[in-house]
């Protein structure tokens, strides 16, 4: 158990068009979502939480107009990357967690590369 | 969030036990210590968590200092599939924040 799904596991786009990543708990119900960015060679940097049918919690620095997530269902959040430029290229991974301070399961990532 | 300290890297040979170290000598009392690991190209891996007891699960054992200021993370048989980042993590909320890890390398 404890399955999420993150689609698409990779892709590539022109500088200015927007990308939407989706990240599914498949046999369980998600209370919070997270997503983080993780550049080459280092760690994971926590971008925003969210939770079901709420606004998402950014951390500092992340624009939120850039990235703009929504938590629609107890089993769907979505990452838009809007704009998106050459240094938004990135792995992007999103976690998900049944309640408050649960283990966080990860979905396999998405590599954005933006050209 | 409390800082925890991990070597950058370390090696085992395939089928010998590992002892993956962490010190957090500013944990407070409410804080959780989780160990989660990352595989090349993909997201992290739950591995075990503890608060003060010492654990065990099917993956791993973990090993708590009486004081709780240091843990280690025992996995029992390396295989080649346990190269991985390996991340000690205190977490008292929701939140987790990854630090470098330690880098583990499987000798066959």
């Amino acid at each position: 158990g404890a399955v999420v799904s993150q689609h698409p596991s990779r892709v590539i786009c022109k500088s200015g068009t927007s990308v939407k990543i989706e990240c599914r708990s498949l046999d369980f119900q998600a209370t919070t979502m997270f997503w983080y960015r993780q550049f080459p060679k280092k760690s994971l940097m926590l971008m925003a939480t969210s939770n079901e049918g709420s606004k998402a919690t950014y951390e500092q620095g992340v624009e939120k107009d850039k990235f703009l997530i929504n938590h629609a269902s107890l089993t769907l959040s979505t990452l838009t990357v809007t704009s998106a430029h050459p240094e938004d290229s990135s792995f992007y991974i999103c976690s998900a967690a049944r309640g408050t301070g649960d283990i966080q399961y990860f979905g396999a990532g998405t590599r954005l590369s933006v050209l | 969030d409390a800082k925890t300290t991990q070597p950058n890297s370390m090696e085992s040979n395939e089928e010998e036990p590992v002892h993956l170290p962490c010190n957090h000598s500013t944990i407070s009392g409410t804080d959780y210590i989780h160990w989660y690991r990352q595989l090349p190209s993909q997201g992290p891996e739950y591995v075990i968590h503890g608060l003060t007891s010492n654990v065990n699960n099917r993956m791993a054992s973990l090993a708590i200092a009486e004081d709780r200021k240091s843990s280690t993370l025992i996995l029992h048989r390396a295989t080649l599939r346990d190269a991985a980042v390996y991340y000690c993590i205190l977490s008292g909320n929701e939140k987790l924040t990854f630090g470098t890890g330690t880098r583990l390398t499987i000798i066959p």
